[in-house]
């Protein structure tokens, strides 16, 4: 069965600290896998997609991903986390750009002063 | 741009009574609209897909006649929870695509039935 895992349901790290989001998935075939991050009040912003090629993807807001088909893993990945960043981060795998989403369980981020 | 919109983003109604929620893309043509249920603390489940001028094409266990979509418009989609109760109080999101577009997500409606 197609899933997305997120081990860590909540983190907290500190300002100007390295932040690594797990997220792991199960699908049949090549996954398009996404980044979104929720704030209160807000859509689901994309942070960063994969489809194919270089398997390290830059984002918006600093953020990186990088996809190991070995692993089965698109670890999330930001060198220095604002306050700003304190948010619901959620993996997602899909058949194509457009398409049906499967979400992980999201991992909320708080930022220490 | 690729903004959606959703209405109300709050609204409570009495347990037995129907509720509309409004989904719209503001500045492009939503050939394709998902809707998907959020629990506190929980992730998105997708509840139904639909395409403008077709029938919604609902996910496995969610009753298709308790949570009637319409996407009568390319910029439109409407979720209407039918004879709501307690346990239909949840967080509804909408998303649009057009053509073989990401997602754009809409900011969400929180309905409380009491």
């Amino acid at each position: 069965a197609q899933s997305v895992t997120q081990p860590d349901i909540h983190i907290t790290v500190s300002e100007g600290a390295s932040l690594e989001l797990r997220c792991n998935y199960s699908y049949g075939a090549t996954p398009y896998l996404f980044w979104y991050v929720q704030s209160p009040g807000q859509g689901l912003q994309l942070l960063l997609k994969y489809f194919s090629g270089d398997t390290l993807v830059q984002g918006i807001k600093g953020f990186e991903a990088e996809f190991k088909r070995s692993q089965s893993s698109f670890n999330l990945r930001k060198p220095s986390v604002h306050w700003s960043d304190a948010a619901e981060y959620f993996c997602a795998v899909g058949e194509n750009q457009g398409g049906k989403l499967i979400f992980g369980q999201g991992t909320e981020l708080s930022v220490k002063p | 741009g690729a903004v959606v919109s959703q209405h109300p983003s709050w609204v409570i109604c009495k347990s037995g009574t129907s509720v509309k929620i409004e989904c719209r893309s503001l500045d492009f043509q939503a050939t394709t609209m998902f809707w998907y249920r959020q629990f506190p603390k929980q992730s998105l489940m997708l509840m139904a897909t639909s395409n403008e001028g077709s029938k919604a094409t609902y996910e496995q266990g969610v009753e298709k006649d308790k949570f009637l979509i319409n996407h009568a418009s390319l910029t439109l989609s409407t979720l209407t929870v039918t004879s709501a109760h307690p346990e239909d109080s949840s967080f509804y999101i909408c998303s649009a695509r057009t053509g073989g577009s990401e997602q754009y997500f809409g900011p969400g409606t929180r309905l409380t039935v009491t």
